[in-house]
């Protein structure tokens, strides 16, 4: 069983500030990584993923997020937030056997941007 | 981007009733997928979907759970007879494959049991 910890619940930064976002997960197999974005009210928007290769990943609107197998994480970046980047963020890990994407949830890490 | 359509967005009834939530997946997709999230808490995987058969179920699919998409049309997840620990925001997703693939999100379905 894959496991996803997501230990800010509640960031509040500037507008223009840098924010980084923790996730760390636990599974011994190879997974697929996964970042998503929920804003009040609408349903979860894909951020960016990761399964192999370059582990630093490029999203959309600026984000990114980096692997780590030694550190079991997967933050994701921001270098110069904007208002509108208000949201719920959630890291989520599939493990890479069975049948569909059966994505596991971190808890959400909602980041507030004020002007 | 393609959308997730989910209907209704709020839905309240009346414990032991029977309550059929609607999605309308992105139109080329094949796999699809109910999530649960309970209020402040983290979204749980409930059951997924392809060619007209449930390939895994998680513990929280309970037996008056069922789902199915008859003919191409809504993708339904109905309960019956509904129980209170079941009110909450039911997420429908898709994919077009499995395995690092993205999934697209409804906005989500409020279930109030009362």
């Amino acid at each position: 069983t894959q496991t996803v910890s997501q230990s800010d619940a509640h960031v509040t930064v500037f507008e223009g500030d840098s924010v980084e976002l923790r996730c760390n997960y636990s599974y011994g197999g190879s997974i697929y990584l996964s970042w998503y974005i929920q804003h009040h009210g609408r349903g979860l928007q894909f951020l960016l993923k990761y399964y192999s290769g370059n582990p630093v990943v490029q999203g959309v609107n600026g984000f990114e997020a980096e692997f780590s197998k030694s550190d079991s994480s997967f933050h994701l970046r921001k270098a110069s937030v904007h208002w509108s980047d208000s949201a719920v963020y959630f890291c989520a890990v599939s493990a890479l056997m069975g049948t569909g994407s059966k994505l596991s949830f971190g808890k959400g890490a909602k980041l507030t941007v004020s002007p | 981007g393609p959308k997730v359509l989910q209907i209704p967005s709020h839905q309240i009834i009346d414990m032991g009733q029977m309550v059929t939530l609607n999605c309308d997946p992105v139109s080329n997709h094949l796999y699809f997928y109910w999530y649960k999230q309970i209020l402040g808490q983290q979204m749980e995987f409930l059951v997924n979907f392809y060619n007209g058969k449930v390939m895994e179920k998680s513990k929280l699919f309970k037996d008056q759970f069922s789902v199915e998409r008859p003919d191409g049309s809504y993708f339904t997840l109905k309960i019956q007879p509904t129980a209170l620990e079941d009110s909450a925001v039911y997420f429908c997703a898709s994919s077009l494959s499995q395995h690092q693939n993205t999934l697209y999100f409804g906005a989500g379905t409020r279930l109030s049991v009362l």
